[in-house]
């Protein structure tokens, strides 16, 4: 069964205070590892795709690595509205539904 | 707005009474997929459908749900006799299945049907 696990389940960090989130997964096939964000009360909105590992991707203040067993979201210089819950997700091989983790809940202090 | 929109936003029942949520999705998309999510915890996948035909179902889909797209356009998500277990918020998302198999299942969601069972 697939699994994937984050960590921490939350992180309060003060603005500017750069750090990582940590996604690590076990599956079978794997065919894509997602990142997303969610704020309260909202559906989850994407933010990168990641196939094979070594592979990473950037976007603002937000940068995504993958290796054979975790992924690992970076957050450089980050401001209050970075506050959101942090969800990672993966698609196997022969099958389209996404297993997701719990996310990690991040909260920016000014 | 272009992006995958529920309704309704909000839904009350009591308990035993059937519900039914609509999704559309992003109109160029022919993946439609519904997950649940309870308080804490990440989504859960429930099924989806290519086009108007349902490829996949979780065994957490129990016989109480069903789902429909009938012209492969939007699609609904009936729950019948509701139970307090089945509070939840209900997400649709939808993906465009390509050539290149990287935008094979980037996933865009809704905004939800959050379900209160009383």
């Amino acid at each position: 069964e697939d699994q994937v696990t984050q960590s921490p389940e939350a992180l309060r960090l003060q603005e500017g205070e750069s750090s990582s989130l940590n996604c690590s997964y076990t599956v079978s096939g794997l065919r894509g590892l997602f990142w997303y964000r969610q704020d309260p009360g909202k559906g989850p909105e994407f933010l990168f795709t990641l196939y094979s590992a070594g592979e990473e991707k950037e976007k603002e203040r937000l940068k995504a690595t993958l290796t054979k067993k975790e992924s690992f979201l970076h957050i450089t210089a980050p401001k209050p509205e970075d506050s959101a819950t942090y969800l990672c997700a993966v698609c196997r091989g022969g099958a389209d539904g996404l297993t997701f983790g719990k996310g990690t809940h991040l909260i920016i202090q000014p | 707005d272009t992006g995958v929109s529920q309704d309704p936003r909000h839904k009350i029942t009591k308990r035993g009474q059937n519900v039914t949520f609509r999704c559309d999705p992003i109109s160029e998309h022919n993946r439609l997929y519904w997950y649940r999510q309870t308080l804490g915890q990440g989504p859960e996948f429930l099924t989806y459908f290519q086009n108007e035909a349902q490829l996949e179902k979780s065994r957490l889909l129990s016989d109480r749900f069903s789902a429909e797209r009938p012209k492969g356009s939007f699609s609904t998500l009936e729950i019948q006799r509701t139970e307090q277990g089945d509070s939840a918020m209900y997400l649709c998302a939808s993906s465009l299945e390509g050539r290149d198999f990287r935008s094979y299942n980037e996933q865009f969601f809704g905004p939800g049907t959050r379900l209160t069972v009383l």
